[in-house]
């Protein structure tokens, strides 16, 4: 069964902390994409990283940056020196690649304090 | 604007009223999902559209659901005799598919949030 977990409900971190976020994922298929949205207050999901599960590569875009480990069936993502605005909640996704729909961990809100 | 449109914001019903969401997805875009999400949880697919088709339904998408996309653009979402368990906000995306089965990423609207009293 495909399923996404984010073990951490809550992270509260300073203003220029870094922080990871984890996320596990289930799937059976070899083929797959993960995903990471961010939910700002205002509701509004938006998309940040896309991954296809054949691509183990690692990324960096600015201060983001995700860790992909296909042996231990994680994406993590990594926000270094946090700011204020990086305050959302923020949601793993899976997709299988012979399926359409996406499965979405339940998030995890990160409350960056200045 | 040239995002995904979600029209209303915000609905207030009565149980046992019929409610009807739109949602006017990126103009490429041949795919539309419509998702559920409650407080506290992420979305939950409830059905897809590839152009004017109906793909999938989740099990969730009870008999009191419809959906619709008539001419492959924009797409209405109808809960019949609403019940209070139906309170949620109602995400609509959109995605370009070129082909066979590759997806790109969805791009998500503001949502209906919509409480049933």
């Amino acid at each position: 069964a495909q399923k996404v977990t984010q073990a951490q409900t809550e992270i509260s971190v300073v203003e220029k902390e870094d922080v990871t976020l984890d996320c596990v994922y289930e799937t059976r298929d070899t083929t797959y994409y993960l995903f990471w949205y961010k939910q700002p207050p205002s509701g509004e999901l938006v998309f940040l990283i896309r991954r296809n599960s054949f691509d183990e590569q690692n990324e960096i875009s600015g201060r983001y940056s995700w860790n992909f480990q296909k042996s231990t069936s994680s994406f993590n993502f990594t926000i270094t020196a946090s700011q204020v605005v990086d305050s959302a909640v923020y949601f793993c996704a899976l997709r299988e690649y012979n399926f359409n729909k996406f499965y979405f961990g339940s998030g995890t809100k990160l409350n960056v304090k200045p | 604007d040239t995002g995904v449109s979600q029209d209303p914001r915000h609905k207030i019903t009565k149980r046992g009223q019929n409610v009807t969401f739109r949602c006017d997805p990126i103009s490429e875009h041949n795919r539309l999902y419509w998702y559920r999400q409650t407080l506290g949880q992420g979305p939950e697919f409830l059905t897809y559209f590839q152009n004017e088709a109906q793909l999938e339904k989740s099990r969730l998408l009870s008999d009191r659901f419809s959906a619709e996309r008539p001419k492959g653009s924009f797409s209405t979402l109808e809960i019949q005799r609403t019940e209070q368990g139906d309170s949620a906000m109602y995400l609509c995306a959109s995605s370009l598919s070129t082909g066979g089965r590759r997806d790109y990423e969805q791009y998500f609207g503001p949502g209906t949030r919509l409480t049933v009293t």
